[in-house]
């Protein structure tokens, strides 16, 4: 398989519920991002990792929390969500190619997973 | 604060005829990108745009860099349903590793 895959598709949780969404790239990228999709709103970024080094967290709620325990596979572990949190998560990932990681030419991003909070 | 503001949010046209969208700034990006999402994926990477001015096609796909690097055109000649999507611009943050701001998009409805 090729890519980038997320997994589930689709999910619906309740307010106490604990879930993970995976995603697993088969590029042989060495970077891989979370990212969250709203309606009508800009694509928001969550994390950041490099060589599965964490480099961001953009003030993401401490009730989101992300793994990456090799360069082809990343996690994010979901507990106590509020509705507001019902989204369209991406998985992303590129080739850094500059020696700072400054130019990164382009994602290739994985399906998503939709999720509803209840 | 490098915003991207996209224009129009939505857009519908007829098969056949053409369209732009546009992607503005107030403030300079060392390159563009532009994506293309469909129903229940992921935004596809399109193309992308380093120097200012520039010019690239792909088929039926126009894309145009401002010369002054702040903003940047897509033009579809005679549209097609299967260019009906959310086409995103997307912009690499100054002295971020790895983070690219994205405008909101606009949604292209082409109908036969």
């Amino acid at each position: 398989e090729t890519g980038v895959t997320q997994t589930p598709r689709h999910l619906v949780m309740g307010m106490t519920n604990k879930k993970s969404l995976k995603c697993e790239q088969h590029l042989g990228h060495n970077a891989m991002y979370w990212y969250k999709q709203s309606a009508k709103k800009p694509l928001e970024l969550m994390f950041v990792y490099s060589l599965e080094e964490r480099v961001e967290n953009n003030s993401v709620p401490s009730r989101f929390s992300p793994e990456c325990p090799n360069s082809s596979h990343l996690f994010l572990h979901l507990h106590t969500l509020q509705p507001e949190d019902s989204a369209l998560y991406l998985c992303a990932s590129s080739q850094d190619l500059g020696a700072g990681g400054e130019m990164v030419w382009g994602y290739t991003f994985g399906s998503g997973t939709r999720l509803t909070v209840v | 604060t490098q915003l991207l503001e996209q224009s129009p949010q939505f857009l519908s046209i007829q098969e056949g005829e053409n369209l732009t969208v546009y992607c503005n700034s107030s403030s300079v990006f060392s390159s563009l990108q532009w994506y293309r999402q469909e129903p229940g994926e992921g935004p596809v990477l399109l193309v992308t745009v380093v120097t200012g001015g520039e010019v690239k096609k792909l088929k039926r796909l126009t894309f145009q860099f401002g010369d002054a690097r702040k903003d940047s055109s897509l033009h579809i000649t005679a549209a097609q349903p299967g260019d009906t999507g959310l086409y995103l611009c997307a912009g690499p943050l100054t002295d971020s590793w790895g983070k690219f701001q994205f405008g909101a998009g606009t949604q292209v409805v082409v109908t036969p």
